[in-house]
């Protein structure tokens, strides 16, 4: 059983196009993360929400949208995609107090 | 601002070479300093969590050590399967929801 899921994992699309990325978390975690990794491997959080309110936003453009509609979901939307938005985007969880955040598998965003 | 520094960018070993890699890092209240392993295409994948130093945890080969300036992680006689990047990151005081993650070591162990 994978306990962080996202799909899809590849998603290949052009300029200005609105894509989603879906995760979903089994492990019964309260707090959920969008995190970015770019060319240079380095990961950056951008969204955390804790029980489907959003507690962190790391200055991230208005087009990136996470909607989560309860805690073991966590959707991320991008709209008007740019170049630069080429990346592989993580879903991860924890639990509110715990100390430990798990990784999905990621998604590979590429923008043409 | 809380900042992570890793070294070596790349080392390769030797099967059963040990070695160490570096984690320096500036936190505001360091909450806990965390180790992580990524394989090509993968997400990370858990190691261990730190949270004060003189701590020390062990894993199979793997040894992280912690000080109020850095942390090791040490690999005692590597196996090829070690192969991968290892990447650190602290949470301060903004809570442990946020990591701050440098940008790995990317280890290759020849056999």
């Amino acid at each position: 059983d994978t306990a962080v899921s996202q799909t899809p994992k590849y998603l290949v699309t052009q300029m200005g196009n609105d894509k989603s990325i879906k995760c979903e978390q089994n492990l019964g975690h309260d707090t959920m993360y969008w995190y970015k990794q770019d060319s240079k491997k380095f990961l950056k959080i951008m969204f955390s929400y804790n029980n489907k309110e959003l507690i962190i936003n790391e200055t991230v453009p208005n087009r990136f949208s996470p909607k989560s509609p309860d805690k073991a979901h966590l959707n991320l939307h991008i709209n008007s995609l740019e170049l630069g938005d080429s990346a592989v985007y993580f879903c991860a969880s924890s639990q509110e107090r715990g100390y430990t955040i798990y990784f999905g598998e990621g998604s590979w965003l590429t923008v043409v | 601002e809380d900042q992570v520094t890793q070294s070596p960018e790349a080392l390769r070993l030797q099967e059963g070479e040990s070695s160490s890699l570096n984690c320096s890092y500036t936190v505001s209240g360091l909450r806990g300093l965390f180790w992580y392993r990524q394989d090509p295409g993968k997400g990370p994948e858990f190691l261990f969590t730190l949270y004060s130093a003189g701590e020390e945890k062990e894993k199979e080969r793997l040894k992280a050590t912690l000080t109020k300036k850095e942390s090791f992680l040490h690999i005692t006689a590597p196996k090829p399967e070690d192969s991968a990047t290892y990447l650190c990151a602290v949470s301060g005081n903004t809570g442990f929801q946020k990591l701050v993650f440098g940008t790995g070591t990317r280890l290759l162990v020849s056999p």
